[in-house]
Formats: structure tokens, sequence, C-alpha cells
């Protein structure tokens, strides 16, 4: 069955640290992976997007890598802020399949203490 | 406001009631997805209607309905309700079919509840 594991499950850290969410997957093969930023009581917001053949992408402060070989995917935060409190979610999308191939991790709670 | 347009944003409805949520896509967009996202559970997809047609399925339960109208607004029907339904429910849209692989808009969601 295809999964994907996100850790930690939650996360406390001081404002202007920085922090590292992991995100390993059962799924294969697959056609690109996702990190959303779903703020509490708020639709998930897409902030990165790769395929099997890219290593890292940013957006801002935010920067995922993948490891297709591993199953690994990771997106570090730099110099947190407050507004960076929120879920992240790690999804993974199976080639060819449409909206009925993506599978959702749980997602990691950040909370960024000022 | 991400353009997608979900209400209500809260309901508390008893156990075997029925009860129906409301999705207005964002302007332009002929696809509409609805998801569920349980306490601590990953986003389920429960289906997808694209200019009108149902277009993909997940796992959507029996009791559960949806369909989209011609000015594409979307309805979730949601029977027989059990205490287990309590969830967040998201609705998406995209100005094609293929919204999980170009970029798709989340709405707010509405909060179920069933007591």
């Amino acid at each position: 069955k295809n999964q994907v594991e996100q850790s930690p499950q939650s996360l406390i850290i001081l404002e202007g640290k920085n922090c590292t969410l992991q995100c390993n997957y059962t799924v294969s093969p697959f056609s690109n992976l996702r990190w959303y930023k779903q703020d509490t009581g708020r639709g998930p917001v897409s902030l990165t997007i790769m395929t099997f053949s890219e290593n890292t992408k940013s957006n801002g402060r935010y920067t995922a890598t993948l490891d297709a070989d591993t199953k690994q995917s990771s997106l570090h935060i730099t110099a947190s802020q407050l507004s960076d409190s929120a879920s992240y979610i790690c999804v993974v999308k199976i080639p060819g399949g449409g909206a009925d191939g993506l599978t959702f991790g749980k997602g990691t709670h950040l909370i960024i203490q000022p | 406001d991400s353009g997608v347009t979900q209400t209500p944003k809260h309901l508390i409805t008893a156990t075997g009631q029925r009860v129906t949520l409301r999705c207005s896509p964002r302007s332009g967009d002929l696809s509409v997805y609805w998801y569920q996202q349980s306490l601590d559970q990953g986003l389920q997809f429960l289906i997808q209607y694209y200019n009108g047609e149902e277009r993909a399925k997940g796992n959507i339960l029996e009791r559960f309905s949806a369909q989209q109208f011609p000015d594409l607004h979307s309805e979730l029907n949601l029977s027989s309700l059990e205490l287990g339904d309590s969830a967040l429910y998201f609705c998406a849209s995209s100005e094609g079919v293929r919204g999980v692989d170009y970029g798709y808009t989340f709405g707010s969601g509405t909060r179920l509840t069933v007591v």
C-alpha cells in the first residue's frame, strides 16, 4: 500500500531558528512530490513541487530536497517567523494518476514561539 | 482569499441526519475536488468533477454523494451521518482536469461536527 510518513508529528522552535521536516514515502513509481502549508482553519497552499528528477526546490525561506533513491524528502525552513506556524503536508503522486493518484501525509504541526 | 468559497464554515448536526456542503470554484475553473480531513488524519480524496461530469472517484462512502451544477458550483451531500464523519471537508478547484499536476486551489473548508 502506498504510504507517506512524516516526522516529527509536531515541533516547537523559537522564532529565528531553522528547522527541517521529514517525509518518507513508499509510493513507487512516483511522478512528483509536493509540500503544502496549511494554516489553522484554512486550506492547504502549495509551497514546492518536485519531479523525480529534481533534487532541490526553493520558495523563499522554504527549501525542499528529494532523494528518489532512498524515497525521502525534507523541507527546510530558514530563519523561522511566527507566520510559519502551521501544518506542513507532504504529498506524493503516481505517474499518470489523476486526483485519485495522490497520497497525503498526515503532516507535521510546527509552532514558532517568540 | 483563495477565490474558492465554501459554505457553511461550521456545521453541527446530529447522527442520522443529512447535510449539504457547498463549494463555488474560482472564476474560470472547471474542476472541483472534494477532500475529507479527519482529526490527525491526512487529506482523503473523495471525488472530482470537471464541467459537470464526474472525473475521478476516491474513497467516498455510499452515504456520500456530490454533483456539479451548470454554473459550476458543487455540492457534497452527506447522509445518515455518523460520529466518525466529523471532519473538515475541503473543496479545491482548477482550470483544467489535471489540477493535481498543474496546481489547484483549496477553499477554507467546512468543519462538520456530528453529535
